[in-house]
């Protein structure tokens, strides 16, 4: 069936980076983009951006430019996020979702678990 | 503070039904773009429920239905079973802001 895998839990002290993966499975990978969710303690979801899967271009939200980064293995269907010069408020809960493309109808299926990162 | 407004909880008994709404405004909602649902249980993966304002992905129950008007949604759950225990979110497009954006949340609980 189709479904995403994340690893499992971080636990960084401020300053450090982290790299999450997200892999794939079910599915050709590099036919639907990857998107990025953050959710914060007590917060509602908020979108990180996305990587084109064919081309490796990746798209970053507002507030998740410059510290965030977007990779891809395709040899091995798995995206990554990698958070650099972590902070306190990074601790979030992060999940990859594969976006289903109908123009501006697109939605998410399926999610991975998530991925909490404690910075601390 | 989430873009699309959700209240933060609802309740039920079994065999109720309960509805979630979901308030958004002119540059999302109320623009036509439609309105997916998703249902997350804590440590899992957040599951679709409903894309495109009222379609049910194969496997969903028809116990759940949703609904846009407006500048709003609304996700309803016929007949409460305790495993609706969850927390749902919504989501839509907004053409001034990021593109994805997602509701608060509302936790449901089956009584």
């Amino acid at each position: 069936q189709v479904q995403l895998v994340q690893s499992g839990s971080e636990l960084k002290k401020p300053g450090a980076s982290v790299k999450v993966s997200c892999k794939a499975s079910g599915y050709h990978f590099t036919s639907y983009a990857m998107n990025w969710v953050r959710q914060a303690p007590g917060q509602g979801p908020e979108w990180m951006g996305w990587i084109n899967t064919n081309t490796g271009n990746p798209t970053y939200a507002q507030d998740f430019t410059g510290r965030f980064v977007f990779s891809l293995d395709t040899s091995v269907s798995t995206a990554y996020l990698q958070i650099s010069s972590l902070k306190v408020e990074d601790t979030a809960v992060y999940y990859c979702a594969r976006e289903i493309p109908t123009g501006t109808s697109n939605w998410f299926d399926p999610w991975g678990q998530g991925t909490l990162v404690t910075v601390s | 503070q989430s873009v699309l407004t959700q209240p933060p909880s609802v309740s039920g008994a079994p065999g109720q039904r309960v509805t979630i709404s979901c308030i958004g405004s002119s540059s999302n909602i109320g623009a036509g773009y439609d309105v997916h649902w998703y249902q997350h249980l804590p440590g899992t993966a957040p599951k679709l429920l409903i894309h495109g304002n009222s379609n049910r992905p194969s496997g969903v129950p028809d116990r759940f239905s949703g609904s846009k008007s407006g500048t709003s949604a609304s996700l309803a759950i016929t007949g409460l079973q305790t495993e609706d225990e969850a927390v749902y979110y919504c989501q839509s497009y907004d053409s001034s802001l990021s593109p994805w954006v997602f509701g608060g949340g509302t936790k449901l609980t089956v009584l």
